[in-house]
C-alpha cells in the first residue's frame, strides 16, 4: 500500500516550457486535491475533483489544467511555465466513511521555474 | 469562510523543554481543525485532529492540542521536546463546503537546540 504517490519529485523547467505532475493513490478515494506550498504562506488549493471527470478550481487556479480520467489518478498540467509558478506541490487524497476527515499526501514534487 | 493563523513563525526551544505553537481559526460553523508535520524535503503527516467530542486531543509522538471554542484556538503542545521533533508544523481548518478542502496557517518551524 504506497498511499499517494507523486512524480517526479524534482524538475526544472525554462519559462515558457510544459509539463505534467502525476499523482496517483491507491487507497480507493473519491476526492483529490493539488495544492502549492510557497514559504511563509502555507499551502493553498489548486484543484479539487471529487470523482473521476470531476474538477472544480480552488484558489489559485489560474495557469493550470488539471485531469481526473480515472479514480486512481489526477494530473496537474502547466501549459506555459512561469518563474510564479516555482512552488513546491502536493497532491492530497481524502476517502469517504470513516476516513472522511483526513487528507492523505504525497511526498511533493519541488519545482523550479527560470 | 475559514481562517487560520499561526503565531510565530520560528520557535526555537532547548531539547526537553516544553513545546507549544499557537493556533487560532475563524469559522463560522463548527470546525473541523488539524495539525500536520512536515520534516524536510517530505511531505505532510497528520499528527492529529479535532473533529468532534473531547476537547484534548492527542496525536502520535506525544503531542496533543486542546480546541478551545471561547479561544478560537487549537495550540499544539508537547511536554518534552526531543530533537528528532525539529520540523515545521501547520494547522489548518476543513473548508465547510463539499470539496473539504482544508485551509492551512502560514506554518511554524520548530527548532531543537541540544
Amino acid at each position: 500500500n504506497a498511499g499517494v504517490t507523486q512524480t517526479p519529485k524534482f524538475q526544472v523547467l525554462k519559462t515558457g516550457q510544459s509539463m505534467t505532475l502525476q499523482c496517483a493513490q491507491d487507497m480507493n478515494h473519491n476526492s483529490m486535491y493539488w495544492y502549492r506550498q510557497d514559504p511563509g504562506m502555507g499551502l493553498r488549493l489548486i484543484y479539487y475533483s471529487a470523482s473521476e471527470g470531476t474538477t472544480d478550481k480552488g484558489e489559485v487556479p489560474n495557469g493550470y489544467n488539471v485531469s481526473r480520467l480515472n479514480k486512481r489518478e489526477f494530473s496537474l498540467r502547466l501549459e506555459s511555465a512561469a518563474p510564479s509558478q516555482t512552488s513546491v506541490y502536493f497532491c492530497a487524497s481524502r476517502g469517504d466513511g470513516g476516513s472522511i476527515y483526513e487528507q492523505y499526501f504525497g511526498p511533493g514534487t519541488r519545482l523550479t521555474v527560470t | 469562510a475559514q481562517s487560520v493563523t499561526q503565531l510565530g513563525s520560528h520557535v526555537s526551544v532547548s531539547e526537553g523543554a516544553l513545546v507549544l505553537l499557537r493556533c487560532n481559526y475563524s469559522s463560522s460553523v463548527p470546525p473541523y481543525l488539524f495539525w500536520y508535520v512536515q520534516y524536510p524535503n517530505q511531505g505532510l503527516q497528520l499528527l492529529l485532529k479535532y473533529t468532534t467530542g473531547a476537547t484534548l486531543v492527542k496525536g502520535i509522538n506525544g503531542f496533543e492540542a486542546e480546541f478551545k471554542k471561547s479561544e478560537t484556538s487549537f495550540h499544539l503542545t508537547k511536554p518534552s521536546a526531543h530533537m528528532s521533533d525539529a520540523a515545521e508544523y501547520f494547522c489548518a481548518v476543513r473548508e465547510d463546503t463539499g470539496r473539504r478542502a482544508l485551509t492551512f496557517g502560514s506554518g511554524t518551524r520548530l527548532q531543537v537546540q541540544p
